[in-house]
């Protein structure tokens, strides 16, 4: 039972354009989502987060929307640099747990 | 700015043989997370430790026990390894239980079952 999901495998994108992935959730109790970048060979780095008491959280080039109604996040980075290619996880934390679920991750290349 | 280390970063061990996993959180994190990501998926928590007790528990079987130790590193001690343990192994770390604080994560430590 696949709580998050990243339902693009990959994603391509064209240097300083905009980079749009997202993410579907279906526990009404998480209370709190994050995006990781993962390089290879190396551990998940934190990008930017958003409480499930905000709609939208931006940080530089990253900006993050959440929408609960839809249960439906989704992260824009602008404009895409490339170094940005890597794969994307979202993530999300059930209220008063810790752990947190991941979903698939999504490859986003940047090409120039 | 200091990082999550682990140790080791690769380990080879055979079937029903034991193993060792550390784990040194960023400076001042008292709460420390291990994860198991098998080949082509994604990572799956397995227990938390926050000030030095187990704080929650996920699909961590009964061969593998974990700590936290009083200068907050934690060792994840796996026994009776099996083939399917074969997996890279976070640990994450952050400040604060149960606060909206990012998990960050270390580079973990890649295991493998002959």
């Amino acid at each position: 039972d696949q709580q998050v999901k990243q339902n693009s495998p990959s994603l391509s994108v064209q240097e300083g354009r905009i980079s749009i992935l997202n993410c579907d959730y279906t526990n009404s109790m998480f209370d709190y989502f994050l995006w990781y970048k993962k390089y290879p060979a190396e551990g998940p780095t934190f990008l930017i987060s958003i409480s499930s008491i905000k709609d939208k959280n931006e940080d530089g080039r990253f900006t993050v929307f959440l929408n609960k109604s839809a249960k439906h996040l989704s992260l824009h980075i602008v404009p895409s640099q490339p170094g940005d290619s890597a794969v994307y996880f979202c993530a999300a934390r059930i209220q008063g747990a810790q752990k947190l679920v991941f979903g698939q991750g999504t490859r986003l290349t940047i090409n120039p | 700015a200091a990082g999550v280390i682990q140790s080791p970063r690769h380990l080879i061990k055979e079937k029903r043989e034991t193993a060792t996993l550390k784990c040194y959180p960023i400076p001042r994190h008292d709460t420390v997370y291990w994860y198991q990501q098998g080949p082509g998926q994604d990572p799956q928590f397995l227990i938390s430790f926050y000030e030095k007790m187990q704080s929650d528990k996920g699909s961590i079987p009964d061969r593998f026990s974990a700590q936290q130790f009083s200068d907050y590193h934690s060792e994840l001690n796996m026994s009776s390894l099996e083939l399917g343990d074969s997996a890279l192994y976070f640990c994450a770390s952050s400040a604060g239980g149960r606060g909206n604080q990012p998990q960050h994560f270390g580079d973990g430590t890649r295991l493998s079952i002959l």
